[in-house]
């Protein structure tokens, strides 16, 4: 069935270091992608999206490119800081499907 | 553009008692608005979708005597939790997906309502 595979957290960095957030997925058709991004005790911010193969979403310098080949789509940032802390998550859309959430990724960014 | 709110933020409850939860779609026209649960350090769990004009549509294992949607207007859906128990004690968050244009398919998600039911 449709699902999305995200990296367990935590996820703990450094300040300025580079940032990868692994997902993958599992759908039918051709999805749309997304990276939402809560920050705590708030809801969730879409934070990018792509909707066709090779798409790069890119915002406050993540970025992430629809990989129809590997069905995956992995964030990254090159150099991320102390307000990046938050929870990421994954998630897809096909059709007029609602959101398919991976489990999301906890970050901690340490100055 | 593409705001949603939801109103109260944070509601705490004695047992028993009903609350209602309030999302809106604040520049945009919202076809089908959904409703999620998050319990804390988890992801969100999808309850029901909504659709304008007619029945929700509940996901397994939600009861929908307990968790009344309804979905009244483009920018307005509620849901109420009846008889709340502290089990139902959650973060609840509504997300509204823009059908202006027929490709797009992002859900825009409300700040979240805090229920703490005593």
């Amino acid at each position: 069935g449709n699902s999305v595979t995200q990296m367990e957290g935590p996820v703990t960095l450094s300040e300025e270091a580079f940032l990868t957030i692994n997902c993958t997925y599992t759908a039918t058709g051709y999805p749309s992608l997304f990276w939402y991004v809560q920050y705590p005790g708030e809801g969730l911010q879409l934070l990018l999206k792509a909707t066709k193969a090779d798409d790069k979403g890119s915002n406050k310098g993540f970025e992430a490119t629809y990989r129809k080949e590997t069905t995956s789509f992995h964030l990254e940032k090159g150099s991320v800081q102390v307000s990046d802390s938050a929870v990421y998550f994954c998630a897809f859309s096909s059709g007029n499907t609602p959101l398919v959430f991976g489990k999301g990724t906890r970050l901690s960014v340490i100055a | 553009g593409a705001v949603v709110s939801q109103h109260p933020s944070r509601v705490i409850c004695k047992s028993g008692t009903s609350v209602k939860i309030e999302c809106r779609s604040l520049d945009f026209q919202a076809t089908t608005m959904f409703w999620y649960r998050q319990f804390p350090k988890k992801s969100l769990m999808l309850m029901a979708t909504s659709n304008e004009g007619s029945k929700a549509t509940y996901e397994q294992g939600v009861e929908k005597d307990k968790f009344l949607i309804n979905h009244a207007s483009l920018t307005l859906s509620t849901l109420t939790v009846t008889s709340a128990h502290p089990e139902d004690s959650s973060f609840y968050i509504c997300s509204a997906r823009d059908q202006s244009t027929s490709s797009e398919k992002t859900q825009y998600f409300g700040p979240g309502t805090r229920l703490l039911v005593l």
